[in-house]
């Protein structure tokens, strides 16, 4: 069964804090997302990325950074929180769009507060 | 620009009754669409997704969805909704670099 894994389900920081938000993927896939959903706004990208080290800006990429060393592993990193973070971060991977199928599979998601 | 609409934020409906949510998408070329379902605080599942070919595509939990070019649209439908259909519903198309761009979601409550 495909997998994606999130490091935490539920995460409360303060203000100011630096947050690491960690996804891995057993499913080999080269394409990995970071996401924020807020209600009434829907998914939203904040970044993704097609490979190891390399990553690419999404529609909301302020405020946060990513790490990808390794294949299965996508990290997201909010360099100091803030309220305005307080979100749910969901991450995604999928194939890469050459490969056909381009559905993505989603983590459970990590319902972060920032106080 | 590639964009999706989902009209409707929310949505009643009895249990066994049938169910229609509409997708519109902004795409210029030949769209690979998708429905997911979303849970309480859980993340999104795939129930289905068109490529090409029969534009009535069969999904899980008993979904279809048809894509329709002329509209631009790719509406789910289920004909006797249960009370564990009770969720968010996202549909989605892919973008050329590889993202799925959402529509903001339309969240459905089942009567009993």
């Amino acid at each position: 069964d495909v997998k994606v894994t999130q490091s935490s389900r539920y995460l409360v920081k303060r203000t100011g804090e630096k947050v690491f938000l960690e996804c891995v993927q057993d499913m080999d896939h080269e394409n990995m997302f970071w996401y924020r959903q807020d209600p009434g706004l829907g998914l939203r990208l904040i970044y993704f990325s097609y490979d190891v080290k390399m990553k690419e800006k999404g529609d909301i990429p302020e405020g946060y950074s990513v790490s990808r060393e390794k294949k299965e592993r996508f990290s997201l990193i909010l360099e100091s929180a803030s309220t305005n973070q307080t979100s749910m971060y969901l991450c995604a991977s999928s194939k890469p769009p050459g490969q056909g199928a381009r559905e993505q599979y989603f983590g459970p998601g990590t319902r972060l507060t920032v106080t | 620009a590639q964009s999706v609409t989902q009209p409707d934020i929310h949505i009643t409906v009895s249990e066994g009754a049938s169910l229609e949510l509409r997708c519109n998408y902004s795409y210029g070329a030949t769209p690979y669409l998708f429905w997911y379902v979303q849970s309480p605080g859980q993340g999104l599942q795939l129930l289905l997704k068109y490529f090409s070919g029969d534009t009535l595509v069969q999904g899980i939990k008993g979904f279809e969805a048809e894509f329709k070019r002329s509209q631009s649209s790719f509406n789910l439908r289920k004909p006797s909704v249960h009370w564990s259909d009770a969720a968010e519903y996202f549909c989605a198309v892919a973008s050329r670099q590889g993202n799925l761009i959402f529509g903001k979601g339309t969240k459905l409550s089942v009567k009993p």
